[in-house]
């Protein structure tokens, strides 16, 4: 199975500061068709995950803007461009290019 | 509205069985892969199965293969997972979520399955 990695464990941030969580996986997401199906999911306290971006870089619908994903091949970041109070929370990556599908331990993001 | 309700938990014994139900609303349901996601206390993320539009085709990751099935009713907006042989480490909420192909992309509030004795 894909292992995937994340890094820091927790992340204390200050109110409107900038955070970056790294993700990397043990083999290559590149799937055969191309694209790279690296997710990131945001998960609030007491609340189910939420998709945040898809294939890498892809914002969901009504995801702010100040969230941007980045990578590839085997290493990938999330960024916060400045963070908000809502944003507290826990944050997977996950890769979906090989099966079974595997998240990341999990960046907890909390304001210093 | 994408709607995803997950039912059918609760605590069983080890070797117990239980049958989680995931009612759908809001979208086409029989155009899109389904999944079931776990998620032990206090700990990650684990994709347990997932299975095509049609039913024809199912996955299962290894720690569950043999003893959960994975099922849909299109005509009933249902997904299904029967899980059997129950172990204190199939200990979880339980997640529906639509889509599997790649990427699931809305989840369901979870179900508890607690197994112990």
């Amino acid at each position: 199975d894909v292992v995937m990695t994340q890094s820091p464990l927790s992340l204390p941030v200050t109110l409107g500061q900038p955070a970056s969580i790294s993700c990397r996986s043990s083999q290559s997401l590149v799937h055969s068709d191309g694209n790279i199906y690296l997710n990131w999911f945001q998960q609030r306290p007491g609340q189910s995950p939420r998709r945040l971006i898809y294939q890498v870089s892809h914002r969901d619908s009504g995801v702010p803007d100040r969230f941007s994903g980045s990578g590839s091949g085997t290493d990938f970041a999330l960024k916060i461009s400045r963070v908000e109070a809502e944003d507290v929370g826990v944050y997977y990556c996950m890769q979906g290019t090989h099966w079974p599908h595997t998240f990341g331990g999990g960046t907890k993001v909390e304001i210093k | 509205e994408v709607q995803l309700v997950e039912s059918g938990g609760g605590v069983v014994e080890p070797g117990g069985s239980l049958r989680l139900s995931c009612a759908a609303s809001g979208f086409t349901f029989s155009v899109f892969w389904m999944s079931w996601v776990r998620q032990a206390p206090g700990k990650g993320l684990e994709g347990v199965a997932r299975i095509t539009e049609d039913g024809g085709a199912k996955y299962y990751v290894d720690s569950v293969k043999g003893r959960f099935t994975i099922s849909r009713d299109n005509a009933k907006n249902s997904l299904y997972l029967q899980m059997n042989s129950l172990r204190a480490e199939d200990t979880a909420v339980y997640y529906c979520a639509r889509g599997g192909y790649r990427s699931p992309d809305n989840w369901g509030q979870g179900t508890l399955v607690s197994v112990s004795s």
